[in-house]
């Protein structure tokens, strides 16, 4: 079945640390993008991705990197510069034209 | 700011009740509109979509939404909730409609609607 795998579903990161978290699809879509949930705030992007090689800073950049080196793969790197991290990732991907596909999350815990 | 605003952050419904939440975005020109579901402890689901024609949208589980443009507005609906529809509902907006490369969503805050049963 085609869809959207985000691991790990939990991870939990001491302060200073920087942590990778994975989102692969087999979708064939060509554009991906990274979320942050938090309650009462909705989903507020951090990153996209319109084609390999390529992303742009959504509204909530700072702290995070990430990378697009196939078009199956899109990592989220939270690293240390990120001030509040604790929160639910959500990895989505869509096709030109199309609505999201959404995987399932991660829940960052600093702890 | 261009934003998509959902002002009920949480609603609370008997069974059998009629719903309506609302969806309001400040987006000149074309949009393509969405409304997400997310039941408890599972990802987000789309519940329907609107790009163009008839402004009444059907979608799952017997929800309708409707695009009134002179009111910058994408109200969800359903006539009879069901204790199964408790979840968290979003309202979704691409700004970019004519943009093929740019599929990119602003998502309102949401909203937590609890069906008692």
């Amino acid at each position: 079945d085609g869809g959207i795998t985000q691991s790990p579903k939990y991870l939990f990161r001491k302060e200073g640390q920087n942590v990778t978290l994975s989102c692969e699809q087999n979708l064939n879509h060509d554009a991906m993008y990274w979320y942050r949930q938090d309650p009462g705030q909705g989903l507020r992007l951090i990153y996209y991705s319109q084609i390999v090689n390529d992303f742009q800073k959504g509204d909530i950049a700072e702290g995070y990197s990430v990378s697009r080196e196939k078009k199956e793969s899109f990592p989220l790197t939270v690293t240390s510069a990120q001030k509040n991290p604790t929160a639910f990732y959500l990895c989505a991907s869509s096709p030109r034209g199309g609505g999201y596909t959404f995987g399932s999350g991660t829940r960052l815990t600093v702890v | 700011a261009q934003s998509v605003s959902q002002h009920n952050h949480h609603v609370i419904l008997s069974e059998a009740a009629s719903l309506e939440l609302g969806c309001n975005y400040s987006y000149g020109g074309t949009v393509n509109l969405f409304w997400y579901v997310q039941y408890p402890g599972q990802h987000l689901q789309l519940l329907l979509k609107y790009f163009s024609g008839d402004p009444l949208v059907k979608g799952i589980k017997g929800f309708e939404a409707e695009f009134i443009k002179s009111k910058f507005s994408f109200n969800l609906r359903k006539p009879s909730v069901q204790w199964s529809d408790t979840a968290e509902y979003f309202c979704a907006v691409n700004p970019n409609a004519y943009d093929n490369a740019g599929n990119m969503l602003t998502f309102g805050g949401g909203t937590r609607l609890m069906v008692k049963p």
